[in-house]
């Protein structure tokens, strides 16, 4: 069944360490993809998207994500988190490039330590 | 730009009671969306609208109902509330932005509790 996977659902860090968000989707073409942050009672906010082209696209508030085809992942990184960065983060999905037919994953809680 | 409001921002129902969640952007958007969130299952699509006077079902319509009033504005109906509806909603709409392609835009969510 296509579907999009976060592995991690709560992972914590400590503020000024690199961070990590895994996310694996199961789609035969490449899809568009997008991950978004949702801090504690707020909307969703875009964090940065992938539709062709550098594989590496860069973000806002310091984030980036790597695309891999070969693995299916859009891996989200930021090298040193903040404590304002304690969030909950989505990847999302538009298969065939639907944007209309976006598919979430079940979301990543980031805790950081002081 | 506001961007992508909604409102209102908490409800509390009886179970049978109706109400209307009302969306509106000001992003001169064609699309727009409503999607619901529970915990542990990210979000998931009710009804969408690819313009002014179409709306097509999403991944879980049932007990909902919507309407897309004019370009800004999208409303989503729950006719007779039931407990498994309490959830929070986001509406979103989507434009051709940066890159050429479409991306959605979230509002700040309405948290509703069906008793």
């Amino acid at each position: 069944a296509q579907s999009v996977t976060q592995p991690d659902i709560h992972i914590t860090v400590s503020e000024g360490a690199s961070l990590e968000l895994r996310c694996n989707y199961s789609y035969g073409a490449t899809p568009y993809l997008f991950w978004y942050v949702q801090s504690p009672g707020q909307g969703l906010q875009l964090l940065l998207k992938y539709f062709s082209g550098d594989t590496l696209v860069q973000g806002i508030k310091g984030f980036e994500a790597e695309f891999k085809r070969s693995q299916s992942s859009f891996n989200l990184r930021k090298p040193s988190v903040h404590w304002s960065d304690a969030a909950e983060y989505f990847c999302a999905v538009a298969p065939g490039g639907a944007t209309n037919k976006l598919i979430f994953g079940t979301g990543t809680l980031l805790a950081v330590q002081p | 730009n506001a961007g992508v409001t909604q409102t209102p921002k908490f409800q509390v129902l009886k179970t049978g009671q109706s109400m209307t969640l009302q969306c509106a952007q000001d992003m001169n958007h064609n699309s727009m969306y409503w999607y619901r969130q529970d915990p542990g299952m990210g979000l998931r699509l009710i009804y969408y609208s690819a313009s002014e006077g179409t709306t097509d079902k999403g991944e879980v319509p049932n007990g909902y109902n919507v309407s897309r009033l004019n370009k800004r504005e999208f409303s989503l109906r729950l006719e007779s509330a039931a407990p498994s509806q309490t959830s929070v909603y986001f509406c979103a709409s989507s434009g051709v932005g940066t890159g050429g392609r479409e991306t959605q835009y979230f509002g700040p969510g309405t948290r509703l509790l069906v008793l």
